[in-house]
């Protein structure tokens, strides 16, 4: 099976404007969760839809946002960006809810500038 | 804010020596879960330990779970020159909430 894949890897936006990241888990994986990593912060859990519905958000601002298609493929949204939304954002799937293991993706290098 | 932490931050030692790194958490758990991370890339999980287990074995690799003290151990044995990498534990109780993280290197 083919593994988690991202896109873009690698995005350069500039402050006040919006970005979309994508992610494509497993096939046959229902569970997609969104991490935000970062040197100063760590690895931080930002959502996971399951089934096309939210079933947990970590701590961040409204601006961050996803969604969940009925081809389990997600996307997340992270609008107004700042300075310190450049992170590294990484996408893992899992077949159930998250409770089991997670298979990350490459993740997508975002910088702010 | 993180919920597990792990010590030591770095560790750095020579090839087929074993690499022992800790991490405590604060609340309860389902399970928890070590994966690695090599320089900027996506984690991949090597290992889960259910709350009612108290260790597991994977290859060379060897997990202890302490509920009572909230504690976990990875012991890598005979570790490599591709076992360099950054060692995060996640503890799971409705998401996965990771902790700062072990560099680990193995020097030829």
């Amino acid at each position: 099976k083919a593994g988690v894949t991202q896109t873009p890897r690698y995005l350069i936006k500039t402050r006040g404007q919006q970005v979309t990241l994508s992610c494509s888990p497993i096939s046959g994986h229902r569970s997609v969760s969104w991490y935000q990593q970062t040197p100063g912060q760590g690895l931080q859990f930002l959502f996971e839809y399951f089934s096309e519905t939210q079933r947990n958000k970590g701590n961040f601002p409204g601006r961050f946002s996803g969604r969940q298609f009925s081809n389990s493929r997600s996307e997340m949204n992270v609008s107004t960006l700042e300075l310190g939304d450049s992170a590294l954002y990484l996408c893992a799937s899992s077949p159930r809810a998250s409770g089991n293991e997670q298979f990350f993706g490459p993740g997508t290098r975002l910088t702010v500038l | 804010s993180q919920q597990g932490e792990e010590d030591p931050q770095a560790l750095s030692i020579q090839e087929g020596e074993n690499a022992t790194m800790n991490c405590s958490y604060k609340t309860s758990i389902n399970n928890l879960q070590w994966y690695r991370q090599n320089s900027g890339r996506g984690l991949v999980h090597l290992i889960l330990i259910r709350s009612n287990e108290r260790e597991k074995h994977s290859g060379r690799l060897r997990v202890t779970l302490d509920t009572s003290k909230k504690s976990s151990s990875l012991l890598i044995t005979a570790s490599r020159a591709a076992d360099t990498a950054s060692y995060f534990c996640a503890t799971e109780y409705q998401k996965l909430v990771f902790g700062q993280g072990t560099r680990l290197t193995i020097n030829p």
